[in-house]
């Protein structure tokens, strides 16, 4: 059983930067979302797709932020002009359609801002 | 302000004994509700979840127990065991047109488990 899967684990990068980070999701699973998780803190929700379309987006996601997922499969999420409070876990999850169905993540990638 | 609440930032067993984490909630929209538990430099694991319309949800040595009127939710253990030892979160989601997507988190409560 193939889990969701994300890369890069960890990414080091100069303030200014763009990153891009990617994540399959768990095949079957036509709904995928982005998290964000910093220390001390529990992950917060950022935007979530069911197949291609992008249904949600949190204020937490400035216009520096993109998320796509152009065939309803894998899914990116790019940061422009990176800033300091970049600096998270970014969480990548997948679900089935429909009421009460479990979110399952990735082991996330960690970005690093100097 | 935050609205899925865990008060315990860490806890204590002996290993065969209950492990007891509590989350509190303050959203009346909340209708369904999970427990994930998170190693270090993994991602979390779902672990567990109840509806609204049940109290009780069961699996394995995992219970989780729901009290809709005090919006307070409880993770029991039995028994627990050295592996367990994990940071665990509660998260809670609305059902938005049929859907419930959106997880809020709490912040966590650290379990260890002592042999």
């Amino acid at each position: 059983d193939t889990g969701v899967s994300q890369d890069p684990r960890h990414k080091i990068t100069k303030r200014g930067q763009n990153v891009t980070f990617r994540c399959d999701p768990i095949s079957e699973h036509n709904r995928l979302y982005w998290y964000r998780q910093t220390l001390g803190q529990g992950p917060e929700f950022l935007t979530y797709f069911q197949n291609e379309a992008q249904l949600e987006k949190s204020r937490l996601l400035s216009d520096r932020f993109s998320a796509e997922r152009p065939k309803g499969s894998f899914s990116t999420l790019e940061i422009q002009r990176t800033e300091q409070g970049d600096s998270a876990m970014y969480l990548c999850a997948s679900s089935l359609g429909g009421t009460y169905q479990p979110q399952h993540f990735g082991d996330g990638t960690r970005l690093s801002i100097l | 302000d935050q609205q899925v609440k865990q008060n315990s930032p860490s806890l204590s067993v002996q290993e065969g004994r209950i492990s007891i984490l509590n989350c509190d909630y303050t959203n009346s929209m909340f209708d369904y509700f999970l427990w994930y538990k998170k190693y270090p430099a993994e991602g979390p694991t779902f672990l567990i979840s109840i509806s609204s319309i049940k109290d009780k949800n069961e699996d394995g040595r995992f219970t989780v127990f729901l009290n809709k009127s005090a919006k307070h939710l409880s993770l029991h253990i039995v028994p627990s065991q050295p592996g367990d030892s994990a940071v665990y979160f509660c998260a809670a989601s609305p059902n938005s047109g049929g859907s419930n997507y959106k997880l809020t988190f709490g912040k966590g409560t650290l379990l260890t488990v002592n042999p």
